[in-house]
């Protein structure tokens, strides 16, 4: 699975939008962008993937780069319960083991 | 759908202590499996499961048993528990492996200490 890079930290102000950024240089033509968050002493809570083309649901947007080498997941309206660690995660699709990897993450402070 | 469900959410042992940590999906995922998470270390593959009677280990097997004798059911078995077994217990599952079907959703977890 390929490797990805995120900033540690990032501040939203309430109400606005979240951008949050994720580089994947290496990855490969069959692995997926997918996107979960931590908030505080819960469960990873999946919010989205994608392979190429931009994705949207209710809880955020996708954006990937036509390169694919790069990524940003977009929090239209940041609230306060939007505070959490943000994991960006490169995997193949359909892999042997369902293994996630998560990184470091960024973590996202919304502020009133 | 209640989801992943795990209990307990807190348990306290002492070395050499056995217990039995559950989780349960109501969704009729054929993929189940624990992680561990350690503060600094991220999230950790304990064991996992691609349905019923079919297990296999992660990436930090030792000191943990699984079985899977039905779909909705894969309890994570501590025989001897030991301090390096700290912890909190993340247990997942997914409709398949399958692309397009395997995204994951995690329990509330297993807040477990063993002194």
């Amino acid at each position: 699975d390929a490797k990805t890079t995120q900033p540690p930290s990032m501040d939203c102000a309430e109400g606005r939008a979240a951008n949050l950024p994720c580089n994947h240089s290496t990855i490969s033509g069959n692995e997926y962008v997918y996107w979960y968050r931590q908030i505080h002493s819960q469960g990873p809570q999946y919010i989205i993937h994608g392979l190429k083309n931009n994705e949207t649901n209710e809880m955020a947007s996708l954006i990937i780069t036509e390169d694919r080498k790069s990524s940003t997941l977009i929090l239209p309206h940041a609230t306060l319960r939007d505070t959490a660690v943000y994991y960006c995660i490169v995997r193949v699709a359909g892999s042997n083991t369902g293994k996630l990897i998560f990184g470091q993450g960024t973590t996202l402070q919304v502020k009133p | 759908n209640a989801g992943v469900t795990q209990t307990p959410k807190f348990q306290v042992l002492k070395t050499g202590q056995s217990m039995t940590l559950q989780c349960a999906q109501d969704m009729n995922h054929e993929y189940m499996s624990w992680y561990r998470q350690d503060p600094g270390m991220g999230l950790r593959l304990i064991h996992y499961s691609v349905g019923a009677g079919i297990t296999d280990q992660g990436e930090v097997p030792n000191g943990y048993n699984v079985s899977r004798s039905t779909t909705e059911d894969f309890p994570l078995r501590l025989l001897s528990a030991a301090p390096s077994q700290t912890s909190v217990y993340f247990c997942a599952s997914s409709l398949s492996l399958a692309g397009g079907q395997d995204t994951q959703y995690f329990g509330p977890g297993t807040r477990l200490t063993v002194l």
